[in-house]
């Protein structure tokens, strides 16, 4: 079945140590999504790329960064994580802008 | 800053009971979106409706939108325990904006 893949689904790391988050999709979507989700909060908003067309919001930290380097693949790096960073971490994509967006099971971060 | 909130945050109905959920946004938008969220997973979009549109119906599931007053619901009838999860409006505020904003959420409860 055509799906958003999150990998891994759990992800440990020590605080200020570097840590890749990875999506893939079988979807062929042209838009990739990265959200941020706390406890009992609203997902928010990252980064999203339509193509390869990267969308940065005004109030992420420096310290989160994205690539993508294929049409199926999309990665979130935390350079230097802070314990405030410990949260789910959901990718989403969608066929075009606007329109229902598919999302992954998630990543949860722990950082020690 | 959020465009939606949502009304009530927490809900708790019996099996069989109908559920609604209102949210409200900011802004004028091209289309609002519901999503639900199963605790520690990802989203799934449940339905759409358009700026133009005033009510959509999905198996369960009926939304109406009231552009004059900026706010949506969603109603679930004849409640199920598996419809317990976390559910959320998001809008996009403009035709072809590429993203949307989340809404608070609103945490049902169906009590078997």
């Amino acid at each position: 079945d055509a799906m958003v893949i999150q990998n891994p689904r759990y992800q440990v790391t020590q605080f200020g140590k570097p840590v890749t988050l990875s999506c893939s999709q079988t979807l062929n979507h042209n838009v990739m999504y990265w959200y941020q989700q706390k406890s009992s909060q609203a997902p928010k908003l990252l980064f999203h790329y339509y193509d390869k067309d990267f969308n940065n919001e005004a109030d992420t930290p420096d310290n989160f960064q994205s690539r993508r380097p294929n049409t199926s693949f999309c990665f979130l790096d935390i350079r230097s994580p802070g314990l405030g960073d410990a949260a789910m971490y959901l990718c989403a994509t969608a066929r075009l802008a606007g329109e229902e967006q598919y999302f992954g099971p998630g990543t949860r971060l722990t950082v020690t | 800053s959020q465009q939606g909130e949502e009304d009530p945050q927490a809900l708790s109905i019996q099996e069989g009971e109908n559920a609604t959920m209102n949210c409200s946004y900011k802004t004028s938008i091209n289309n609002l979106q519901w999503y639900r969220q199963n605790s520690g997973r990802g989203l799934v979009h449940l339905i759409l409706i358009r700026s133009n549109e005033r009510e959509k119906h999905s198996g369960r599931l009926r939304v109406t939108l009231d552009t004059s007053k900026k706010s949506s619901s969603l109603l679930i009838t004849a409640s199920r325990a598996a419809d317990t999860a976390s559910y959320f409006c998001a809008t996009e505020r403009d035709f072809g904006n590429e993203k949307l904003t989340f809404g608070t959420g609103t945490r049902l409860t169906i009590i078997p």
